[in-house]
């Protein structure tokens, strides 16, 4: 089946550091993959369309400058988190759309931001 | 748009009966559907979907049932186990687009 895999699984940084978190489509292409973020007892939340080859479409409320998305080849995305603060804190998760339009989620990256 | 709630309705059954798990969508031009599991600590897990030309579609243990009158989207477990405990969310989304709006979740119990 399809697999996406999400580099680093939890990570913890100081306040105004900033954090790379890489999305992987390990044995299929995706033209297309998500970022979403999820705070506890809730849902999922999307942030952004990442499509490969061109700026990256981001939700109303969410900051462009603050979350750089960066879709450089078929297989890999990457999402930094610029200045980070705690209200950053979440579980970021991506997602890769294979060429059948089925949607698969990465295990997620827990931010902690202290 | 964004779906909050800070507690997530629970579902508790017996280990082997089956369970229902409801879900109320939004969007009446919405055309995908979808069933995932979460369990903690992890990414969703791909169930089962049903495109808006279907009323039902079944899988191994698992049915999707769809109404687009009510907007209302159903996953059923059949004989329900403990590996099946974990927060169930609904999905939907339309052709033209691959975004996913999600529901609120439903945290499903298997009592042993």
């Amino acid at each position: 089946g399809a697999v996406v895999s999400q580099h680093p699984s939890r990570v913890i940084c100081k306040s105004g550091t900033s954090v790379k978190i890489e999305c992987r489509s390990l044995d299929f292409q995706a033209t297309t993959m998500f970022w979403y973020r999820q705070f506890p007892k809730q849902s999922l939340m999307l942030m952004a369309t990442s499509n490969e080859g061109s700026k990256a479409t981001y939700e109303q409320g969410v900051e462009k400058d603050k979350f750089l998305i960066n879709h450089a080849s078929l297989t890999l995305s990457t999402l930094t988190v610029t200045s980070a603060h705690p209200e950053d804190s979440s579980f970021y998760i991506c997602s890769a759309v294979t060429a059948g339009d089925t949607q698969y989620f990465g295990p997620g990256t827990r931010l902690t931001v202290l | 748009g964004e779906s909050v709630g800070l507690h997530l309705p629970t579902l508790s059954v017996q280990e082997g009966d089956n369970s229902i798990i409801n879900c109320a969508y939004s969007n009446s031009a919405s055309d995908y559907f979808i069933w995932y599991k979460q369990e903690s600590g992890k990414g969703p897990q791909f169930i089962i979907d049903i495109r808006s030309n279907m009323d039902k579609r079944q899988g191994q243990r698992v049915t999707v049932l769809l109404n687009k009158t009510v907007k209302h989207l159903s996953l059923q477990i059949a004989a329900t186990q403990p590996g099946d405990s974990a927060v169930y969310f609904c999905a939907e989304s339309h052709r033209s687009s691959y975004k996913l709006i999600f529901g609120s979740g439903t945290r499903l119990l298997v009592r042993p």
